[in-house]
């Protein structure tokens, strides 16, 4: 059973636009929402995350919406640039850390 | 700081080999997991423990074994390797409460053949 569900699984974004991956959760008990970004051949780094108290959260160029009542929330970057190029996992967990991912979005940003 | 350190970072056994993937952590974190990533599933743990000598499974467990005797450290081992274990596998490490960090290592990419 996926608890995390992510879309789309890739995604191409020209420089300077924006890019959104959408991610839908199950379990109404999660109460710590991260995304984490991965570039080939590395481990998964923290990119920025909320609780479900806030419905957004800004941090440079990346922000996180959160819709609490639709069991949803997404990352939006913007002004993307070649170096945001990378895989993006949203993921989710309760209480200490047993974080569910979803599938992961391959984002290609153009030059 | 090192932070999480996996090793080896690429392995290739045989269908029934046995071995161990190290992990070490020095930022004292209490939580520490293993996960597997495969392509279009995302990461899945394994197995997960919360403190030195106790351990618990995650979503796919069946086929590892995991034992923590220090705070440093987290061995995953496979007993008997099937094809169906070919990923990359992930060991990350966090504070015990929720909504904290989760430092990941660089991963060992086994192919079993």
């Amino acid at each position: 059973q996926q608890q995390v569900k992510q879309s789309p699984q890739s995604l191409i974004v020209q420089k300077g636009g924006i890019s959104i991956i959408n991610c839908a959760y199950e379990n109404t008990a999660f109460d710590y929402f991260p995304w984490y970004q991965q570039f080939p051949g590395k481990g998964p780094a923290l990119l920025i995350a909320i609780r479900p108290d806030v419905s957004e959260k800004k941090e440079g160029r990346f922000t996180i919406s959160f819709n609490k009542s639709a069991k949803q929330f997404s990352l939006h970057i913007m002004d993307s640039q070649p170096g945001d190029s990378a895989t993006y996992f949203c993921a989710a967990s309760w209480g200490a850390q047993k974080l569910v991912f979803g599938q992961g979005t391959r984002l290609t940003i153009n030059p | 700081n090192a932070g999480v350190t996996q090793t080896p970072k690429f392995q290739v056994l045989k269908t029934g080999q046995s071995m161990t993937l190290q992990c070490a952590q020095d930022m004292n974190h209490e939580y520490m997991s293993w996960y597997r990533q495969d392509p279009g599933m995302g990461l899945r743990l394994i197995h997960y423990s919360v403190g030195a000598g106790i351990t618990d499974q995650g979503e796919v467990p069946n086929g590892y074994n995991v034992s923590r005797s220090t705070t440093e450290d987290f061995p995953l081992r496979l007993l008997s390797a099937a094809p169906s274990q070919t990923s990359v596998y992930f060991c990350a490490s966090s504070y015990l409460r929720g909504g904290t960090e989760a430092f990941f290592g660089q991963g060992t990419r086994l192919t079993v053949v």
